[in-house]
This record gives C-alpha cells, sequence and structure tokens, in this order.
C-alpha cells in the first residue's frame, strides 16, 4: 500500500529565511504533485513533477523529484507573508493510476 | 464553467439524515475524483470517474457512501444515515484524462458537511 509522508508538519519561518518540505512515499511512482491550500480554500496546484531528476520553479517556490530515493523535496526561498498556506504532496501510483495519494500536509506560518 | 462548483458549500445535517452533494466538474474533463478531508488532516480518496468505465470505489469507507455520475458530467455523492465521524469537507476533483495519462486534477471549493 502506498504511504505519502511530509515533514515537517507544521513550519513557522521568519520572512526572508529559507527552508524545504520533505515528502516521501513507499513505493514505485512516477509522478508526484505539490498542491497549495488556503485555509478555508481548496487546493490549488503548484507542481506536475513526471520523471526522475524532475525540477520545477515557479517565484520563490521549488520543487524535485528523486524517485530513486522516493523523495521530493518544495524549497522555499526568501519566505514572504504570502506564501503561508498549507503545503499537501500527491504521488501517483505506479500499479494504481486512477487515484493520487496526499500527504497529510505542511502547514507553513510566515511571519514578519 | 470556468472552475470546478460543488455544492452545497456548507451543509448541516442531523445524525441519521441522508445528505447528497453535487459536483459540476470542467468542461471537457472526462475524469473526476471526490475526497474527504476531515480537520486538520490530509485528503482521503473516495471515489473516481473515468468516462463510461466502471468507478474506482475503493476508498468509499462504508456502503453508506455512493456516488453517481451522469455521462462525463455532474457528479452526486450521497451519504446515507449520516454519522457524526461523516463530519468533514467533501473535496471534488476533476481531469481532462485519468489512468496512465493522469493530468492535474483541478479541485473544487469544497462542501463542509458538519453532522450534529
Amino acid at each position: 500500500e502506498l504511504k505519502v509522508e511530509q515533514n515537517p508538519l507544521f513550519l513557522s519561518m521568519q520572512e526572508g529565511k529559507n527552508y524545504t518540505i520533505y515528502c516521501n512515499y513507499s513505493t514505485t511512482s512516477d509522478r508526484l504533485y505539490w498542491y497549495r491550500q488556503d485555509p478555508g480554500k481548496s487546493l490549488e496546484s503548484l507542481f506536475v513533477l513526471l520523471s526522475n531528476g524532475a525540477v520545477k520553479q515557479e517565484g520563490r517556490l521549488m520543487a524535485s523529484l528523486d524517485t530513486k530515493a522516493r523523495l521530493s523535496t518544495l524549497h522555499i526561498t526568501a519566505a514572504v507573508h504570502d506564501l503561508s498556506a498549507t503545503y499537501f504532496c500527491a504521488v501517483e501510483s505506479r500499479y494504481n493510476t486512477d487515484k493520487l495519494i496526499f500527504g497529510t500536509g505542511t502547514r507553513l506560518q510566515v511571519f514578519p | 464553467g470556468a472552475g470546478v462548483s460543488q455544492s452545497p458549500s456548507n451543509k448541516v445535517t442531523e445524525k441519521g439524515k441522508d445528505v447528497e452533494l453535487r459536483c459540476d466538474p470542467i468542461s471537457g474533463h472526462t475524469a473526476l475524483y471526490w475526497y474527504r478531508q476531515r480537520l486538520g488532516q490530509g485528503l482521503e480518496f473516495l471515489i473516481y470517474f473515468q468516462g463510461n468505465s466502471a468507478p474506482d470505489k475503493s476508498g468509499l469507507p462504508s456502503d453508506r457512501f455512493s456516488a453517481e455520475r451522469t455521462g462525463e458530467s455532474v457528479s452526486t455523492l450521497t451519504i446515507q444515515r449520516t454519522q457524526q465521524e461523516d463530519s468533514a469537507v467533501y473535496l471534488c476533483a476533476s481531469s481532462l484524462a485519468g489512468g496512465r495519462t493522469q493530468e492535474t486534477q483541478y479541485f473544487g471549493p469544497g462542501t463542509r458537511l458538519l453532522v450534529l
């Protein structure tokens, strides 16, 4: 059974600092997604990572995928308050491609 | 429409009552998904529809839960004899295609269900 773990679960960081959120998964997968969720809102797609070594960047966020290590990272550069949200990774199992398994989420709070 | 829409946005019901939640996917999206998100937790897969294929119901937590989809349009999720543990946000998502060509899923705003 595919399991997805994120850490940390909570992250409080100062504006201007850098940090990385980690997403580990338990079985083979070629596709990994990152989503953002603001409080009381739905999920917004951030990145789709489709192959080993894939790296995507949007603004202050950069996501990467290492399929051999079964690890994805979401790196935050020079954080700003607007990045405060909960971030989810989601993994598509190679053996059951009909559904995504979501991590527990990382709640990020950026303070001045 | 411009995005995935869901109704109602909020629903308060009494334990034992039935509820029906509705999802309108993005036009042209053949794949439709239902998820449940309990307070402070991640998303839990419930059911997946792809075109006219038999739905993947493997995530439905009990036989009180059922879902239907008419063609490639509207879907309804029905919860019978609701229990307090059913209280959660129910999210619907759609994508251009599912399966091995799975595209990014676009999520609706969710229905917040509270069972008293």
